[in-house]
């Protein structure tokens, strides 16, 4: 079974900085890869995904993440916080060829003003 | 609707007591999924429906669990003689069903408290 590592479970950024998640996964064959976000008193919904082709994969309100098969890892990154990234962002994976999406365990982030 | 809506949006029951839960997916979605979010643990795979073919029931953590998707429709997600440690936001979610790689459209999800 598909294994997915969330490496914190809260994350405080000032407003103005860099947006790390880490994401981990456990497979010998690379998996589709999702990051969702749920906003507060909202549906989770897709910020990006990783297919095949360019690893470093460019999503909404200016969320990449790149995909790196030597890591086995899928981190969430965002330049330069705003108030409104305050959220909780799950990483997911989906083996090729099913369809069963594998969720981490979430991290929330705060920013701070 | 264009989203995937659940009703209730919260649920308080008594230990013991039978809950069922609804979801309507995108029309014309043909997988709809539901999964089960508690505090601190990420979302747990419960069930999966795609069109006519038997459900994946394999996240169904009792025997207490059941669900059905009617006319390859609506969904509802049953829960028998329910415990405290069911209580959790219970999503659904739908896709087109065309894809392995294609996104989930989430509900809002159904708070269910059992006290």
């Amino acid at each position: 079974a598909q294994s997915v590592t969330q490496l914190g479970s809260h994350v405080s950024v000032s407003e103005g900085a860099l947006v790390l998640l880490r994401c981990n996964y456990s497979s010998s064959v690379p998996p589709y890869l999702f990051w969702y976000v749920q906003y507060p008193n909202q549906g989770l919904q897709l910020l990006l995904k990783y297919t095949t082709g360019a690893t470093l994969v460019k999503g909404i309100n200016g969320f990449e993440a790149e995909f790196k098969k030597s890591e086995t890892s899928f981190h969430l990154t965002k330049p330069s916080a705003h108030m409104s990234d305050a959220a909780e962002y799950f990483c997911a994976v989906r083996p090729l060829g099913d369809y069963k999406l594998s969720f981490g365990a979430g991290t929330t982030v705060t920013v701070r003003a | 609707g264009a989203g995937v809506s659940q009703s209730p949006s919260n649920k308080v029951t008594e230990k013991g007591k039978d809950v069922e839960l609804r979801c309507d997916p995108i029309s014309g979605h043909t997988a709809l999924y539901w999964y089960r979010q508690s505090l601190g643990q990420g979302l747990e795979f419960l069930i999966y429906f795609q069109g006519n073919s038997a459900p994946d029931k394999s996240g169904l953590p009792s025997d207490r669990f059941s669900a059905e998707r009617t006319g390859g429709s609506v969904s509802t997600l049953t829960i028998q003689r329910t415990q405290q440690e069911d209580s959790a936001v219970y999503l659904c979610a739908s896709s087109p069903g065309d894809s392995d790689n294609e996104k989930l459209f989430f509900g809002s999800g159904t708070q269910l408290s059992v006290l």
